[in-house]
């Protein structure tokens, strides 16, 4: 099955500097990218997401770019601010019917 | 996107009890996903529940421990029977929209 690794597992940064987190997965079947932002004792909020036939993808300050010949996705977030402190988990799916696999999860701390 | 409630939001049960946790969805999908975050960890997938048909349960987790109910396309249950405290842990049920997953708000659980 799909075994999906997040890196790294903690972050921190100044805030105004960017962050990034990485993510492999193993399943080449797999072609929809999530990324879910999950604040303390709320459910996961979906952020951003992509899909297979696309490199790059990016949404105000965050982005996320694809690379599938070496099944690697990552995270990017620009000009952080101290709201953008949470837990950020990525994921893989293969199609609607199948689940989403899960990352382990970065807890993002932006320092003021 | 579809919205998704459960109940309860939050419980405390005693060991060697079962607790029932609803999903209820405000339009017909078909896939229902449960999934576990036990504390400061990622989720995992339990099951999959397709209206109609068994569900479909991931590797160390079982049916008598976990039995999943998914009557019509807008709602499904999960039992946590036989409850230890290696139990407490959040349930989130999950709903598929397109390839997009949305969760509902979780169900916190303590087993004293």
């Amino acid at each position: 099955g799909e075994n999906v690794e997040q890196h790294p597992s903690t972050l921190s940064v100044q805030e105004g500097d960017s962050a990034v987190i990485k993510c492999t997965y193993s399943d080449s079947a797999s072609n929809y990218f999530p990324w879910y932002k999950q604040e303390l004792g709320k459910r996961p909020q979906l952020i951003i997401d992509i899909r297979s036939n696309v490199g790059e993808k990016k949404d105000q300050r965050i982005a996320v770019t694809l690379n599938k010949t070496a099944k690697h996705f990552s995270l990017h977030i620009t000009e952080t601010q101290p709201e953008d402190s949470a837990v950020y988990f990525c994921a893989a799916k293969k199609n609607v019917d199948t689940p989403l696999v899960f990352g382990k999860g970065t807890r993002l701390s932006v320092i003021a | 996107s579809a919205v998704i409630s459960q109940k309860p939001s939050r419980d405390i049960c005693q060991r060697g009890t079962s607790l029932t946790i609803q999903c209820q969805v405000d339009s017909q999908v078909t896939m229902m996903f449960w999934y576990r975050q036990q504390p400061g960890q990622s989720l995992t997938l339990i099951a999959t529940a397709n209206q109609g048909s068994e569900a479909t349960y991931e590797s160390g987790f079982v049916i008598d421990k976990f039995p999943i109910s998914r009557p019509n396309l807008t709602f499904s249950t999960l039992t946590v029977s036989n409850m230890s405290p290696e139990d407490s842990s959040i349930y989130l049920c999950s709903v598929s929209e397109d390839r997009r997953q949305n969760f509902g708000p979780g169900t916190r659980l303590l087993v004293l």
